[in-house]
């Protein structure tokens, strides 16, 4: 079925250490998995996204990892900072559903 | 470019009202996608459309939610009869496609007394 697991529920890292996030699909035609970070009252904000046609892409402290095969994908923070503390959403879409289908979030704390 | 933007951004309702919640997607885009979230809760989706359809609807209960997506104006989102568990805060996302990515609005948080 249409589903994103998301690994794990909860984080916490000291600051200035690497944190990691992990999902899995189930669609093998999905080609487009954005990450969104959404702070306490805010709204979910686009971090990053990868397409099916690359492994892995950074932006500054910022990277997702794609292995097709094994249909899942990873965010990575590295150097943490107390900004970083937010609840974060992996995404997958879905060709079948024409729809993205969302994780279901990772809350990070960064202990000073 | 003015982003997502909805209103009100907060409602408050008694139980057995309607609450009506208005979303206007980014310049350009056709397509809208409405998600409810929960205190401490993850994203759950609602319903899909596009201008004049309704795309997707298999998240949105079948009593009382009603969603429309009309050729002018804003996208609106519908509860007839409030309950208190239709407390929470609703967001609407546009994107230019399906496969596209999704701006969100600043969310409608309701809350039914």
């Amino acid at each position: 079925g249409e589903n994103v697991e998301q690994h794990p529920s909860t984080l916490s890292v000291q600051e200035g250490d690497s944190a990691v996030i992990k999902c899995t699909y189930s669609d093998s035609a999905s080609n487009y998995f954005p990450w969104y970070k959404q702070e306490l009252g805010k709204r979910p904000q686009l971090i990053i996204d990868i397409r099916s046609n690359v492994g892995e892409k950074k932006d500054q402290r910022i990277a997702v990892t794609l292995n097709k095969t094994a249909k899942h994908f990873s965010l990575h923070i590295t150097e943490t900072q107390p900004e970083d503390s937010a609840v974060y959403f992996c995404a997958a879409f879905y060709s079948s559903a024409s729809k993205i289908i969302f994780g279901s979030g990772t809350r990070l704390s960064i202990r000073p | 470019n003015a982003g997502v933007m909805q209103n009100p951004r907060h409602l408050v309702r008694r139980r057995g009202q309607e609450a009506r919640l208005r979303c206007s997607p980014m310049k350009g885009h056709s397509h809208v996608y409405w998600y409810r979230q929960l205190p401490e809760e993850g994203l759950k989706f609602m319903v899909y459309l596009q201008k004049e359809n309704i795309i997707d609807e298999s998240g949105m209960p079948k009593e009382r939610f009603s969603a429309e997506f009309p050729k002018e104006g804003p996208s609106i989102l519908r509860i007839q009869q409030v309950v208190r568990g239709d407390s929470a805060a609703y967001f609407c996302a546009s994107s230019a496609g399906s496969g596209n990515e999704q701006f969100f609005g600043p969310g409608t948080r309701l809350t039914v007394l």
